[in-house]
């Protein structure tokens, strides 16, 4: 089946960068696009950029330009969220999600997330 | 920049009630752009309905989403006790945001 599974929980300290990964599995990887959206708590979903598998292309949040770099290994199936420059407001859960996009002969196209990683717990603190 | 803006924050319901959550939009947006999420902590996000009104595979038709231009509507028809959870409404086509949320608490 389709799924998605991140790295497991990061504490790093103020100033400090951190790396997620998000394998993939049950789909051609360079197929779909994947996202990386978080979670601070008692905030809601705040979308943080998405990476093409197949061109490496990538669009980020004006909020993360310059901090956030999206990357992949397609020999793995997995893509990467590095974060740098961290501060206590990054302490977060973060997901990745695929992106899947129809487009019908007429309307649309449609485009939704499904599915999601479980979430990386991201601790920064001093 | 499109600002989703949903409403109420807080909805409290009983089991067997409506609930009818609400997804404004800054300026007119098309509703194949349109989707909604239902999270519950410590879990994944789970889609629910993509294109403003097609219910995703395996969700319950008690869910159910409707609107166009700026005003959506995600409306489940009789709460179960599993529905209970915070709600998005997304946009996205060049790039994507969330709504702040409702939190569906049980009264």
């Amino acid at each position: 089946q389709v799924q998605l599974v991140q790295s497991g929980a990061e504490v790093k300290k103020p100033g400090a960068s951190v790396k997620v990964s998000c394998k993939a599995s049950g789909y051609p990887f360079s197929g779909y696009s994947l996202h990386w959206v978080r979670q601070a708590p008692g905030q809601g979903l705040e979308w943080i950029g998405r990476i093409n598998p197949d061109s490496d292309d990538t669009i980020y949040a004006r909020k993360f330009q310059g901090r956030v770099t999206l990357t992949r290994d397609t020999s793995i199936n997995t893509a990467y969220l590095d974060l740098s420059r961290l501060t206590s407001d990054d302490t977060a859960v973060y997901f990745c999600t695929r992106e899947i996009l129809v487009v019908p002969v007429a309307g649309g196209p449609f485009r939704w997330f499904k599915p999601w990683g479980q979430g990386t717990q991201v601790t920064v603190s001093s | 920049e499109i600002v989703l803006t949903q409403s109420p924050g807080t909805l409290s319901l009983s089991p067997g009630e409506r609930a009818t959550l609400f997804c404004r939009a800054s300026q007119s947006v098309s509703s194949s752009d349109l989707a909604w999420y239902q999270h519950k902590s410590g879990q994944a996000p789970r889609l629910l309905i993509h294109g403003a009104s097609f219910r995703a595979t395996g969700i319950p038709d008690r869910f159910s989403g409707s609107g166009s231009g700026t005003d959506f509507t995600l409306t489940i028809s009789r709460l179960e006790p599993e529905d209970f959870a915070v709600y998005y409404c997304q946009h996205y086509e060049s790039s994507c945001t969330f709504g702040q949320g409702t939190k569906l608490e049980i009264k």
